[in-house]
């Protein structure tokens, strides 16, 4: 069975960077095909992908916020840490990390962690 | 980016009724394309992947279409529990995408 859960504070001040850390079990990030992502969700708004992290250490990030994002991935603790910089209000959000797998060359996130809200406000 | 637009963004129907649900990619995206059902206060979860495949214990009531461009989810006899926001989101591009989501609400 795998599982997935998020890490990290619920408040962060402006200009601060946050990091969360997805903690799993049940795979391997070092199985070919394998990877985690991260998404957000402001509150009452729709999901927005931030970025793949996968086994072969192949980093893929949503354009948008490419500058601000970082993800590395500790294997032998099956760990996941997200950095993202300078937080703003407009970052406040639930932040999931999910277990991704491919089927035929389709990327798809399956299951979710159950999300942490990270508020950003001085 | 390839752009995903839903529509509805929001509907209500009664308990049995057909609903359906359409997601249209900004370019074509062959079948790479996921649905997600996210109920509220939870995370999403993956009901239909590769635009047709029905995942595993998902109700066979849940069925997808479409390649290309234009996409559907359909609930062929809406129940209580399927009250929550229905996301499509591409595989195509690496930059992954999601649509803007379809609140299904019961009448």
């Amino acid at each position: 069975q795998i599982t997935l859960k998020e890490s990290g504070p619920t408040l962060v001040k402006p200009r601060e960077t946050l990091t969360l850390t997805c903690t799993f079990s049940g795979f391997s990030l070092s199985s070919s095909g394998v990877g985690v992502g991260w998404i957000r969700q402001p509150p009452g708004k729709a999901l927005e992908w931030l970025v793949i992290i996968y086994w072969n250490d192949d980093k893929w990030y949503s354009p948008s916020l490419k500058s601000r994002l970082t993800v590395t991935k500790d294997t032998s603790k099956n760990q996941v840490v997200l950095t993202m910089t300078n937080m703003d209000p407009v970052d406040t959000a639930t932040y999931f990390c999910a277990h991704l797998y491919r089927y035929q060359l389709i990327n798809l996130f399956d299951p979710w962690g159950q999300g942490t809200l990270v508020t950003v406000s001085s | 980016d390839i752009q995903m637009t839903q529509s509805p963004s929001s509907l209500s129907a009664s308990v049995g009724d057909r609903v359906t649900i359409t997601c249209r990619a900004s370019q074509s995206i062959s079948n790479y394309l996921n649905w997600y059902q996210q109920k509220p206060g939870k995370a999403p979860k993956l009901l239909i992947y590769a635009a047709s495949s029905l995942q595993s214990g998902v109700p066979s009531r849940f069925s997808g279409s479409g390649s290309g461009t234009d996409f559907t989810l359909t609930i062929s006899s809406l129940q209580p529990e399927d009250v929550a926001t229905y996301y499509c989101q591409q595989s195509f591009s690496m930059f992954l995408t999601f649509g803007g989501g379809t609140k299904v609400e019961i009448k």
